[in-house]
């Protein structure tokens, strides 16, 4: 994904609904992919991890994708809760570094 | 401490002037990295340190950026001659390598305003 500035791309989902956050990324060696959710004022915390050897990674109510083949990544989180309005970012490793994407805001409506 | 330490949180200067952030990683990593987040926008690399290894500097957008890691620890970015394009907040993390497969893990950062 690429940075759009202040109009990051949002996703509003009613409470209770599963939200699907998507990912593409142009590293093809990549082999380390994270989730990171990103609350007002707070630095990056981490959600979950995939490896590329793996398709699918299930954690508490969240759950990453990885398609190597198109290069895309996608968390789904079951259930939405109004804790989960935030920023969520997509990252994958480059040598010595994580590659973040521009990041996606998730709405939670009550 | 548990986590990922920076200070200070927040830092108003004047353009011009000299600042200096900190960051203490979680002990025991050894992998320490330095990013910059602009308001509303992605993570960008600066840094990264590794054990006793150059770092890798390769993302300072210019020499007024620098930054030192003493005894494997604590480091520190510095920023000289501020600008107002430096408004950012500068987040540090740390892991143990390599970095495929071991959890980065950030700090809340310190958010830099140069007026």
């Amino acid at each position: 994904g690429e940075s759009v500035g202040l109009h990051l791309p949002t996703l509003s989902v009613q409470e209770g609904d599963n939200s699907i956050i998507n990912c593409a990324y142009s590293n093809s060696a990549s082999d380390y992919f994270i989730w990171y959710k990103q609350e007002s004022g707070k630095g990056p915390q981490f959600i979950i991890d995939i490896r590329s050897n793996m398709d699918k990674r299930q954690g508490q109510r969240v759950t990453v994708l990885l398609n190597k083949t198109v290069k895309h990544l996608s968390l789904q989180i079951a259930a939405t809760q109004p804790g989960d309005s935030a920023v969520y970012f997509c990252a994958n490793n480059a040598g010595n570094m994580l590659t973040f994407g521009g990041g996606t805001r998730l709405m939670v409506k009550p | 401490g548990a986590g990922v330490s920076q200070s200070p949180s927040n830092k108003v200067t004047e353009k011009g002037k000299d600042v200096e952030l900190r960051c203490d990683p979680i002990s025991g990593h050894t992998a320490l990295y330095w990013y910059r987040q602009s308001l509303g926008q992605g993570l960008e690399f600066l840094i990264y340190f590794q054990g006793n290894s150059a770092p890798d500097k390769s993302g300072l957008p210019s020499d007024r950026f620098s930054a030192e890691r003493t005894g494997g620890s604590v480091s520190t970015l510095t920023i000289q001659r501020t600008q107002q394009e430096d408004s950012a907040v500068y987040l540090c993390a740390s892991s143990f390598p390599p970095l495929s497969g071991n959890t980065i893990y950030f700090g809340e950062g310190s958010w830099l305003t140069v007026v």
